[in-house]
């Protein structure tokens, strides 16, 4: 019974280049969440999928991040020219949706831009 | 801007002595309330979600309640454990289920 998998777990990445983060959810789940944790800061919420749709993007920043979660496959975190300020947690989520509330946490991808 | 606030901050107490939490949100537009236990090097883990005014949910040692009209929310420990060391999050979903907003949490201590 696999939890909420996110790969790679770590991942550096230098200025100016691309960075792709993995989030599966657990088996049955149709919602992901995206939570970004900055360095000494809490946890903040940056985006709402589910299967082909964006819900809520509110958190996320305007430019060079964008979300998505196809119809067949992980949902994808892309963050495209990173900066140093990038480099922090990210937290995916998954629940079932269907007024079931309860989120369940992946182990996160650390991204350490260089 | 919606914030969540939790208190205390840090808390240190001795194997065996009951403890208590407080978590305050907006009350405006509520959906859900969660609780959450977070080990260092671990992911979050659920605790309890909540969505009705007077829930009370429990689990083994901790239980939780909620009141949607006041904003807030106390998780309890009872006997407490050193394996019970952990940061303690509440997270409230306002507008938007789902849409979940993290107080700072309070870091627990429980020394043998």
């Amino acid at each position: 019974n696999a939890g909420v998998m996110q790969n790679p777990r770590h991942l550096v990445r230098r200025r100016g280049q691309e960075a792709r983060l993995r989030c599966s959810p657990m088996k049955g789940h149709s919602h992901v969440y995206w939570y970004r944790q900055l360095p000494e800061e809490g946890l903040k919420f940056m985006v709402y999928l589910q299967k082909e749709n964006i819900i809520d993007e509110s958190g996320m920043p305007k430019e060079r991040f964008s979300a998505e979660f196809p119809k067949e496959g992980p949902s994808i975190l892309r963050i495209q020219q990173v900066v140093r300020g990038d480099s922090a947690a990210y937290f995916c989520a998954s629940s079932l949706g269907g007024g079931s509330y309860e989120q369940y946490f992946g182990p996160g991808t650390r991204l350490t831009v260089t | 801007i919606l914030n969540v606030e939790q208190s205390p901050q840090s808390l240190h107490v001795q194997e065996g002595d009951s403890t208590n939490f407080t978590c305050s949100f907006p009350s405006s537009n509520f959906y859900a309330l969660h609780w959450y236990r977070w080990e260092t090097a671990k992911s979050p883990e659920a605790l309890f979600v909540m969505t009705l005014n007077g829930d009370e949910k429990k689990k083994g040692r901790i239980s939780a309640t909620l009141n949607t009209k006041e904003g807030y929310s106390y998780l309890y420990i009872k006997g407490s454990q050193p394996e019970d060391s952990a940061t303690y999050l509440c997270a409230s979903d306002n507008t938007n289920a789902g849409k979940s907003t993290f107080g700072d949490g309070t870091t627990l201590t429980v020394k043998p």
